[in-house]
């Protein structure tokens, strides 16, 4: 079992680029969230997708856009590239409806940096 | 809102020395609490979990009490050891379809053999 896997690992942009993150969900899993960690800190919520569709969004504006495909993997795009954007970024998989002790499986991050 | 508190880091302890990693949460409803670890250049891996009152979750040698009329999920470990160094998070859940997970902003604990 592969696990999340994420892509790509290291990621440096200029302010006002926009970059795609790409995040493959463990084996089983049809449900993807993201999650921004800047450093020091905990990881805050972006949003989650389920059945192609985002279900929810944490508090992050526009810029912040995602995808989900039919074979679950997701992608993370963010438009005109912030500073403050420089981050690592998590994706987590887990199973629907297993209720609120459902594990989420991380992946090990991409971590943007922008200049 | 929804929010987690932990203790502030770094905790610094000697090999074998007895661990607590404080927590407190504030939730609407009845969450489930989860303790993660992450280590250096890695991502987020489950350590333990409890899903309602009075649940103690353990894992590793690690354990935490779900003690909800303190809103309290502290961490602790009887003696702990070099390759426990990590950034150690308390998160809750509170909605059970989407799984959002809330995190404290992390404690860094550093042991010295």
């Amino acid at each position: 079992d592969a696990g999340v896997t994420q892509s790509p690992t290291h990621l440096i942009k200029t302010r006002g680029q926009q970059v795609t993150l790409r995040c493959s969900p463990k084996s089983g899993h049809d449900t993807v969230s993201w999650y921004q960690q800047a450093l020091g800190q905990g990881p805050q919520f972006i949003f989650q997708y389920y059945e192609e569709e985002e279900r929810q969004r944490g508090n992050f504006p526009d810029r912040f856009s995602g995808h989900q495909f039919p074979n679950y993997s997701s992608e993370l795009n963010v438009n005109a590239l912030l500073l403050g954007d420089s981050a690592l970024y998590l994706c987590a998989s887990s199973l629907p409806g297993q209720g609120a002790g459902t594990e989420a499986f991380f992946g090990q991050g991409t971590r943007l940096t922008v200049v | 809102g929804n929010s987690v508190t932990q203790m502030e880091g770094p905790v610094t302890l000697s090999e074998e020395a007895f661990l607590t990693i404080n927590c407190t949460y504030t939730a609407t409803g009845y969450p489930s609490l989860f303790w993660y670890v992450q280590y250096p250049g890695e991502g987020l891996q489950l350590l333990l979990k409890a899903t309602k009152a009075d649940d103690k979750g353990s894992n590793k040698g690690f354990e935490a009490t779900y003690r909800k009329e303190t809103t309290s999920f502290h961490l602790e470990k009887g003696s702990v050891q070099v390759s426990d160094s990590a950034v150690y998070f308390c998160a809750l859940v509170v909605t059970s379809n989407t799984g959002k997970l809330i995190f404290g902003q992390g404690t860094t604990l550093q042991v010295k053999p």
